[in-house]
């Protein structure tokens, strides 16, 4: 099955403690991004790569750090996180002929930083 | 700057009538338009998209129409349904405009 997998769902974290939030597809896609939704404000992107090793600002890229080693993971870093990155995150990828937008997105992860 | 503007927020429709929902976009580099259908607690998933080498594209009850010139495009539901009810995103890319652009959003209710 086609899809596009995010670890974990929910996490609960205290202020500056690192974190990682995983984020895996099985479609061969070149394309993946990470977008943080919050009430009001809609999808925000943190940041997109256009394939291995390229990776590049979205439009709200401040406090998170992102890389792509491989193909199919796309992870988001958290290295010190800040109670306004609390929100629910999701991971989306693509072909790279699809303009630069996505076609699958994962489940999300809700993160609440405390 | 908001590169794509999507009204209206919110829409109340009867069952069995026809949802509109309109996006407006500035880059004319975009070239790829999709529409993504959310329901709350699950991500965003593709429902259709149109190249601006085409007017209109149909899906079922979805149809996106395409106004090049006007730099407009909207997703119209047919005989919408309750089970239709959801939030809507508009977005528009392209190869050459960097990263994509998502409208804020129409939450479309409709009643049984």
């Amino acid at each position: 099955e086609a899809q596009v997998t995010q670890n974990p769902r929910y996490l609960i974290t205290v202020t500056g403690k690192k974190l990682t939030v995983t984020c895996s597809q099985n479609m061969n896609h070149e394309y993946m991004s990470w977008y943080r939704q919050d009430p009001g404000l809609g999808l925000r992107q943190i940041y997109y790569s256009m394939n291995v090793e390229v990776t590049d600002k979205g439009d709200v890229p401040e406090g998170y750090k992102v890389s792509r080693k491989e193909k199919r993971n796309f992870p988001l870093i958290l290295e010190s996180p800040s109670p306004n990155q609390t929100s629910l995150y999701f991971c989306a990828s693509s072909y790279n002929d699809r303009g630069n937008t996505e076609a699958f997105f994962g489940q999300g992860t809700r993160l609440t930083v405390v | 700057q908001q590169q794509v503007k999507q009204s209206p927020q919110s829409l109340i429709v009867q069952k069995g009538g026809i949802s509109i929902i309109n996006c407006a976009y500035e880059n004319t580099a975009f070239d790829y338009f999709p529409w993504y259908q959310q329901f709350p607690g699950k991500g965003p998933a593709l429902l259709i998209a149109i190249r601006p080498d085409v007017s209109e594209k149909k899906e079922g009850r979805f149809t996106i129409s395409f106004n090049k010139s006007a730099k407009q495009f909207s997703l119209h539901i047919m005989d919408s349904q309750p089970g239709d009810s959801a939030t809507y995103f508009c977005a528009a890319g392209g190869a050459n405009a960097g990263k994509s652009t998502f409208g804020d959003g129409t939450t479309l209710t409709v009643k049984p």
